[in-house]
């Protein structure tokens, strides 16, 4: 079956410290992969894709995300956190063989929490 | 948020009415989508549209429907045969195959 897994419900981590949102993937064929931000309330905010090319993929608000094929990964990153990165996190993907490219299959989220 | 707009941002049905959220873009996108989220399992795709006039399931399309009757408008009405219709309803455009998705600002629909 094809699913994402993010496998933490919530991360918490100390303003001015790296932060790793984890994100794996199980679909056939080659892979879409996108990272969402939600806001209390709201609707989802693009952040950044992979669909080809350089593994390392750099997006919105300083995070970048790396695609790894032999872990069927895409970790979210950034390199120093801030309180107002505090937010819940998706991870979607999508493949030819998954229902389509247009066919977003998305994580459960995770809630990233970032103390000041 | 941005081009793409969703009313009301909370709504309030009895049990037994069907009720119909609006979904609005002005971004000139051919796909639209309608998800639903509930609290820990992320968002559920209830039905999609690529092309005006044409619209196909999601994963879970029972008891609601859908109308593509124009470019910029996807209506969702979650009829009286959805169990349980209390949620945060989520629309969304694209403008093509593998592009991102964008989304509205979404509709909590509450049931009692």
């Amino acid at each position: 079956a094809q699913s994402v897994a993010q496998p933490e419900d919530q991360v918490n981590v100390a303003e001015g410290n790296p932060l790793t949102v984890k994100c794996t993937y199980s679909v056939s064929g080659n892979p879409y992969l996108f990272w969402y931000v939600q806001y209390p309330n709201r609707g989802l905010q693009f952040l950044l894709k992979y669909i080809t090319g350089d593994n390392l993929v750099k997006g919105s608000y300083g995070f970048e995300a790396e695609f790894n094929k032999s872990q069927t990964s895409f970790h979210l990153k950034k390199p120093s956190a801030l309180v107002s990165d505090s937010a819940l996190y998706f991870c979607a993907v999508s493949s030819m063989f998954s229902g389509g490219y247009n066919k977003l299959i998305f994580g459960a989220g995770t809630r990233l929490a970032v103390h000041p | 948020d941005g081009g793409i707009t969703q009313s009301p941002k909370y709504l309030f049905r009895k049990e037994g009415q069907n009720v119909t959220l609006s979904c609005e873009q002005n971004l000139n996108h051919d796909a639209m989508y309608w998800y639903r989220q509930d609290p820990g399992q992320g968002l559920r795709l209830i039905y999609y549209s690529q092309i005006v006039n044409d619209f196909q399931k999601g994963d879970i399309a029972e008891g609601y429907s859908v109308s593509r009757e124009k470019k910029e408008s996807f209506p969702l009405t979650v009829t009286s045969a959805q169990k349980n219709p209390t949620a945060f309803y989520l629309c969304a455009s694209s403008p093509g195959t593998g592009n991102e998705q964008y989304f509205g600002p979404g509709t909590r629909l509450t049931v009692t």
